[in-house]
């Protein structure tokens, strides 16, 4: 089943501007991630976010949780070219392994 | 960082015919292991998780006889997809995890049955 929903489903912007997606989620979560999946590749995961955390930071990522709201954001600071891909939010199931992928959101970085 | 291969990368077989994706976790063991397929354009949907020594639990929907997933060893599993047919055509992609918290994806196998 679909938990996460990203929006927006896409995004096109001018490189060094900065780039913000978000995520919603249905039920309750022990932690949520990102991953950015290039076109026709597999996943890369970019960072975990903890349900007892508010904000976390990686690199040009930044991460915010707001469980109250079931909702998520990452932002992108400074984007560039190689940023294009697509970017999911994925939700634990009632904290087992399973991952709930929301339908992602693709990033263009425009030179 | 953990490495999860897969093969083949990419297949393109007749209809009808039985195809074998495996799923390898180079640097780590993994009990647990999941497979996932994604439409184009469209996000991953599980479609079955991959027990070391048991059976697979497969989501709902999913056919478990057309997908058969064997999990013979803590670094591999497979799935056939048996009686391939042109809908069956999509992007598969493993993962599997060191710890509950991160899952360490392999780089996908692309499916084409004509």
């Amino acid at each position: 089943s679909q938990q996460g929903e990203e929006d927006p489903q896409a995004l096109s912007i001018q490189e060094g501007e900065n780039a913000t997606m978000n995520c919603s989620y249905k039920t309750s979560i022990n932690n949520l991630q990102w991953y950015r999946q290039n076109s026709g590749r597999g996943l890369v995961h970019l960072i975990l976010i903890r349900s007892n955390e508010r904000e976390k930071h990686s690199g040009r990522l930044r991460v915010t949780l707001d469980t109250s709201k079931k909702s998520s954001s990452l932002l992108i600071t400074a984007s560039r070219a190689a940023d294009t891909a697509s970017y999911f939010c994925a939700t634990d199931e009632g904290g087992s392994e399973k991952l709930v992928f929301g339908k992602g959101t693709k990033l263009t970085v425009n030179p | 960082g953990a490495v999860v291969s897969q093969h083949p990368s990419r297949v393109i077989c007749k209809s009808g015919t039985s195809v074998k994706i495996e799923c390898r976790s180079l640097d780590f063991q993994a009990t647990t292991m999941f497979w996932y397929r994604q439409f184009p354009k469209q996000s991953l949907m599980l479609m079955a998780t991959s027990n070391e020594g048991s059976k697979a639990t497969y989501e709902q929907g999913v056919e478990k006889d057309k997908f058969l997933i064997n999990h013979a060893s803590l670094t591999l599993s497979t799935l056939t997809v048996t009686s391939a047919h042109p809908e069956d055509s999509s992007f598969y992609i493993c993962s599997a995890g060191r710890s509950t918290d991160t899952q360490y994806f392999g780089p996908g196998t692309r499916l084409t049955v004509l």
